[in-house]
């Protein structure tokens, strides 16, 4: 079992709608989790970190962790084409996941 | 946020040459920093984790003789790939450990990468 697991896409939603990604991972021991954003060629930028069980909001991002199910995820309100990128789940330890490549199409 | 630079940010090179690439911290110490590997349309590869004043910890399969990393300050870690080849053209990017919270929490900022084609 892979560390930290996300489904690779693509994920395709329209304009203006909720992108939901989701991530697993297998070390229940973990504290911290990260959301990264990554453009086409470029490197990731840091997005969302949260360390508590339940929602933390950001703007448009949220968010979610529920460490019994070992489960976090982002959610991105009223999507942009801007926000067409793959988002990288990590846990500390410093372990990514595959990305999932999101697409929001105009 | 903080804010962790590369250079170069591009290189070409011939094959059986060396490149080196520096990853430095701008605006924070980091004694951590971390080099990854990205082929197109792949996730990122953790390669290995820089400590400063120490030997760098590589993933299994990484050539440490081939993958050659110095961490000698706080805000400077280098790599250097050896008799590079062709197959080692890839996307090299860097981050530094970025500790906060009264040192109770932690994340890492990346740099911009570096782009290394061998012809």
């Amino acid at each position: 079992q892979k560390e930290v697991e996300q489904n690779s896409g693509p994920l395709s939603v329209p304009e203006g709608a909720i992108a939901s990604l989701n991530c697993t991972y297998s070390d229940r021991g973990s504290q911290s989790f990260f959301w990264y954003r990554q453009y086409s060629g470029k490197s990731p930028e840091l997005i969302m970190f949260i360390y508590s069980n339940g929602d933390k909001e950001d703007g448009r991002f949220t968010a979610q962790l529920n460490k019994a199910s070992q489960y976090v995820s982002l959610l991105i309100r009223d999507s942009q084409p801007s926000d067409s990128a793959t988002y990288l789940c990590a846990v500390r330890g410093m372990r990514f996941g595959a990305g999932t490549r999101l697409t929001v199409k105009p | 946020g903080a804010v962790v630079s590369q250079h170069p940010s591009w290189v070409i090179c011939k094959s059986g040459t060396s490149v080196k690439i520096e990853c430095r911290s701008l605006d924070f110490q980091a004694t951590t920093m971390f080099w990854y590997r990205q082929f197109p349309k792949q996730s990122l590869m953790l390669m290995a984790t820089s400590n400063e004043g120490s030997k760098a910890t590589y993933e299994q399969g990484v050539e440490k003789d081939k993958f050659l990393i110095n961490h000698a300050s706080l805000t400077l870690s280098t790599l250097t790939v050896t008799s590079a080849h062709p197959e080692d053209s890839s996307f090299y990017i860097c981050s530094a450990r970025y500790v906060f919270g009264s040192g109770s929490s932690d994340t890492q900022y990346f740099g911009p990468g570096t782009r290394l084609t061998v012809l």
